[in-house]
């Protein structure tokens, strides 16, 4: 079963938007992946968050922990058309990850 | 550096016939990982190798097998394929722990494969 729920389950934005995707999670990490699949492609790592912070930044991204909620936010600044992509949540035991089902994502030019 | 590589990229196969995925990675990693992916599913796991010499079953290993053939190459296998096996199928690796923390993991291509 899946650890990860992602929402919405797609999203379509105009570029220069910004895009908000959201993950819940059932039980407890030690922290929460983002990884970005565009379309025919494997996944490439985005950025990673422990259970101790709450916030981190990367460029256009930033991504935000509450664990109190188990849940976490992927913000996306400034989109462009090719940040169009599936984008997914995973969160890190200490053997493994589980992957959400993802939001796509789709920005227009 | 090619990172991970997977063979062959397509397949099409016939119920009751076995094939062999190969991944390999140059990065020295110690954990590899195979997946598939099926629409709305996200990705599960099928089977894992934390470490060269060890492998565990994942959430969803029923109707395969894994080698680790060494600490470069993890090869998933299909003994007998059936229709339900039709997905694209990935291969990761990473360095594993850190901490206690499961690191990133980097994935190959994949590998799209159709059961008739």
């Amino acid at each position: 079963s899946q650890q990860g729920e992602e929402d919405p389950q797609a999203l379509s934005i105009q570029e220069g938007e910004n895009a908000t995707m959201n993950c819940s999670y059932k039980t407890s990490i030690n922290n929460l992946q983002w990884y970005r699949q565009n379309s025919g492609r494997g996944l490439v790592h985005l950025i990673l968050i422990r259970s101790n912070e709450r916030e981190k930044h990367s460029g256009r991204l930033r991504v935000t922990l509450d664990t109190s909620k188990k849940s976490s936010s992927l913000l996306i600044t400034a989109s462009r058309a090719a940040d169009t992509a599936s984008y997914f949540c995973a969160t890190g035991g200490t053997d493994k990850l589980i992957f959400g089902t993802g939001t796509r994502l789709q920005v227009f030019p | 550096n090619a990172g991970v590589t997977q063979t062959p990229k397509f397949q099409v196969l016939k119920t009751g016939q076995s094939m062999t995925l190969q991944c390999a990675q140059d990065m020295n990693h110690n954990s590899m990982y195979w997946y598939r992916q099926d629409p709305g599913m996200g990705l599960r796991l099928i089977y894992y190798s934390a470490s060269e010499g060890t492998t565990d079953k994942g959430e969803v290993p029923n109707g395969y097998n894994v080698s680790r053939l060494n600490k470069r190459e993890f090869s998933l296998r299909l003994e007998s394929a059936a229709p339900s096996q039709t997905s694209v199928y990935f291969c990761a690796s990473s360095e594993g722990l850190a901490n206690h923390h499961q690191l990133e993991q980097y994935f190959g291509p994949g590998t799209r494969l159709t059961v008739t």
